[in-house]
């Protein structure tokens, strides 16, 4: 089946740093990635949509210069936390759909960020 | 808004009964429906979907039953067992809208052996 990896799984920055998160579609190309971000015992959030070649297309209230979306191959988006602060500490999860479904989305295992 | 709700955090149940894990939606548009279970630390994994030209998919133990006037679906799992107990996630979608997915918050299932 599709698989899809996030690296780093679990990683801690201080604040003022910024992280990059990667998203890879291990057996499929990914024609859009997503991006979510799960406060806990909260919902999954989306933040932003990003098709290969273009620019991400952010949700209400996510800042994009602070959450920096970069879809440049079928098989890799990455998002990089800029300038992290405590408050950005959260779980990021991206999920990956390619061109065969229009629904149906395949999860990465997310990436725990605690920033201090 | 959240558009996607689930209105219970959690359940239990025994082993071997019935878990139902129900989801209520408020836009019309949406037309695709999806069950997500999710352990913690872990990303989502998929588990069963509906379309709104359906009333009911069914899939092994799980089944998903949607109401459309009643703007609800729910998750039927038969029997439970263990190996279930998890955190479930309704999500939803509208073609229109880019299939961009909304998610409910998650009820907390606990299947007691």
């Amino acid at each position: 089946g599709a698989v899809v990896s996030q690296h780093p799984s679990w990683v801690i920055c201080k604040s003022g740093t910024s992280v990059k998160i990667e998203c890879r579609s291990l057996d499929f190309q990914a024609t859009t990635m997503f991006w979510y971000r799960q406060f806990p015992k909260q919902s999954l959030m989306l933040m932003a949509t990003s098709n290969e070649g273009s620019k991400a297309t952010y949700e209400q209230g996510v800042e994009k210069d602070k959450f920096l979306i970069n879809h440049a191959s079928l098989t890799l988006s990455t998002l990089t936390v800029t300038s992290a602060h405590p408050e950005d500490s959260s779980f990021y999860i991206c999920s990956a759909r390619g061109w065969e479904s229009s629904y149906e989305q395949y999860f990465g295992p997310g990436t725990r960020l605690t920033v201090t | 808004d959240q558009q996607v709700k689930q209105n219970s955090p959690s359940l239990s149940v025994q082993e071997g009964r019935i878990s139902i894990l129900n989801c209520d939606y408020t836009n019309s548009m949406f037309d695709y429906f999806l069950w997500y279970k999710k352990y913690p630390a872990e990303g989502p994994t998929f588990l069963i979907s509906i379309s709104s030209i359906k009333d009911k998919n069914e899939d092994g133990r799980f089944t998903v039953f949607l109401n459309k006037s009643a703007k609800h679906l729910s998750l039927h799992i038969v029997p439970s067992q263990p190996g279930d107990s998890a955190v479930y996630f309704c999500a939803a979608s509208a073609h229109h809208s880019g299939n961009q997915f909304y998610f409910g918050t998650g009820t907390s299932l606990t299947v007691i052996p």
